[in-house]
């Protein structure tokens, strides 16, 4: 099984700043399999990458993700409000698919 | 845009068997490209994969899980199901039904209590 490590578990940030997440495998696998999920409170997850870098449909560009091995970032370029929430890696790559724990982007 | 929306008892009694369904709409179950997935969350934790299935009727299952745990597909009524047997307090979490990445249910909860 794939174990995907995120890191930190919460980052505070003030909007318009830069948020940098982090998400490591526990082996390599085809990055190609890895997307990154935005949760808010009470909400079901949405698609923000696929593929490790492919903005999905009506992502902003501010969003953005990139690979190399084993380790996979998430950025957002510049907070905006609606950007505070948890932020989870997921591999559907090799099964079992598996996700991080998920980092906190919280107001600083 | 696929809509999915499941339907099942929000509160199963402990031992006893969890069962949910999808109903989906925009496209066909029985249509390959993508996997008909469920996930889970417990309160305040992460998302946990739970299995999936595809147009052919593969499936593949969480090993934590695999023991308990059945997605059908009902290609008639264009649904997908789960069935989680012998269920447990640690059962507790809202399920979610997936169409790939991208489209997901507003998510149900499910309590496992006496």
């Amino acid at each position: 099984e794939i174990v995907l490590t995120q890191s930190p578990g919460t980052l505070s940030v003030s909007p318009g700043e830069r948020a940098t997440l982090s998400c490591r495998a526990s082996q390599v696998f085809d990055s190609t399999y890895l997307a990154w999920f935005q949760q808010k409170p009470g909400q079901a997850p949405r698609l923000l990458i696929k593929g490790a870098s492919i903005r999905a449909t009506g992502i902003p560009d501010r969003f953005s993700g990139s690979a190399s091995g084993t380790d996979f970032t998430l950025t957002i370029s510049r907070l905006e409000p609606e950007d505070f929430a948890v932020y989870y890696c997921h591999q559907y790559g090799s099964a079992p698919w598996t996700f991080g724990q998920g980092t906190k982007v919280d107001i600083k | 845009q696929v809509q999915l929306q499941e339907s099942g008892p929000g509160l199963v009694k402990p031992a006893e068997t969890l069962s949910l369904t999808c109903s989906v709409s925009g496209d066909s179950v029985g249509r390959g490209g993508h996997f008909w997935t469920w996930i889970r969350q417990r309160q305040g934790q992460g998302l946990e994969w739970i299995g999936y299935i595809y147009y052919s009727r593969s499936t593949s299952y969480n090993p934590s899980l695999q023991s308990r745990v059945t997605i059908s597909l009902d290609t008639s009524r264009n649904q997908f199901s789960l069935t989680l047997n012998s269920v447990t307090a640690a059962d507790t979490a809202i399920y979610y039904c997936t169409w790939g990445l991208g489209d997901w249910s507003q998510g149900t909860l499910v309590t496992v209590s006496s």
